[in-house]
């Protein structure tokens, strides 16, 4: 069945460095990629999505790109802030059904001032 | 738009007590998810609707949890009894179906200590 795997946490970064987050999906066709972001005590709100391969998805200074030859989307930044710890999760929505979207297990993310 | 409304935001009970939390969709969605978050477990599915109707309830824990939508506007999630490793955040989602409407929204959640 279709799945998401993204890289286990936490992960640990100082102010101003690049930030990549793998996650790897298996899916039939060409679903639709998203990464949701949890700030702390909060819901999980959508932070970017790539709809077809080679789409770039971006938003906050975030970025990731819908790679369909390596089934990949990992998530990129080039200068992370300490406003950005929280935990991102990777996320599928099969394509052509109206389904549930499946999710990885999320990474935790900490940056240190 | 005021969002997945989700009440109440906080809840303690005792072990072997009824507990309810309710959803408020956003307005229009004709998906609502139900969900279970701990530290140990991560983010669990446990059912979902469509159109008000259960769809799939794979991930219901066992019987002492069930969930209804009476009308397109109002979700429960009731556990009865109540345990302690019930403790958890519960979140409240929804969207509306259609190609390129896929995003899902999701509450502020309930976090639920079972003591």
């Amino acid at each position: 069945g279709d799945s998401v795997t993204q890289m286990e946490g936490p992960v640990t970064l100082s102010e101003e460095a690049f930030l990549t987050i793998n996650c790897t999906y298996t899916a039939t066709g060409y679903p639709s990629l998203f990464w949701y972001v949890q700030y702390p005590g909060e819901g999980l709100q959508l932070l970017l999505k790539a709809t077809k391969a080679d789409d770039k998805g971006s938003n906050k200074g975030f970025e990731a790109t819908y790679r369909k030859e390596t089934t990949s989307f990992h998530l990129e930044k080039g200068s992370v802030q300490v406003s950005d710890s929280a935990v991102y999760f990777c996320a599928l929505s099969p394509m052509n059904r109206d389904d549930k979207i499946i999710f990885g297990k999320g990474t935790r993310l900490h940056i240190l001032p | 738009d005021a969002g997945v409304i989700q009440s109440p935001r906080h809840e303690v009970t005792e072990m072997g007590q009824e507990v309810t939390l309710r959803c408020k969709p956003i307005s229009g969605h004709d998906y609502l998810f139900w969900y279970r978050q701990t530290m140990m477990r991560g983010l669990e599915l446990l059912i979902y609707f469509n159109n008000n109707v259960p769809i799939d309830d794979s991930g219901m824990p066992e019987d002492r949890f069930s969930a209804k939508m009476p009308n397109a506007s109002f979700s429960t999630l009731k556990i009865q009894p109540s345990e302690p490793r019930d403790s958890a955040v519960y979140f409240c989602a929804s969207r509306r179906s259609g190609q390129g409407l896929d995003e899902q929204f999701f509450g502020p959640g309930t976090r639920l200590t079972v003591l």
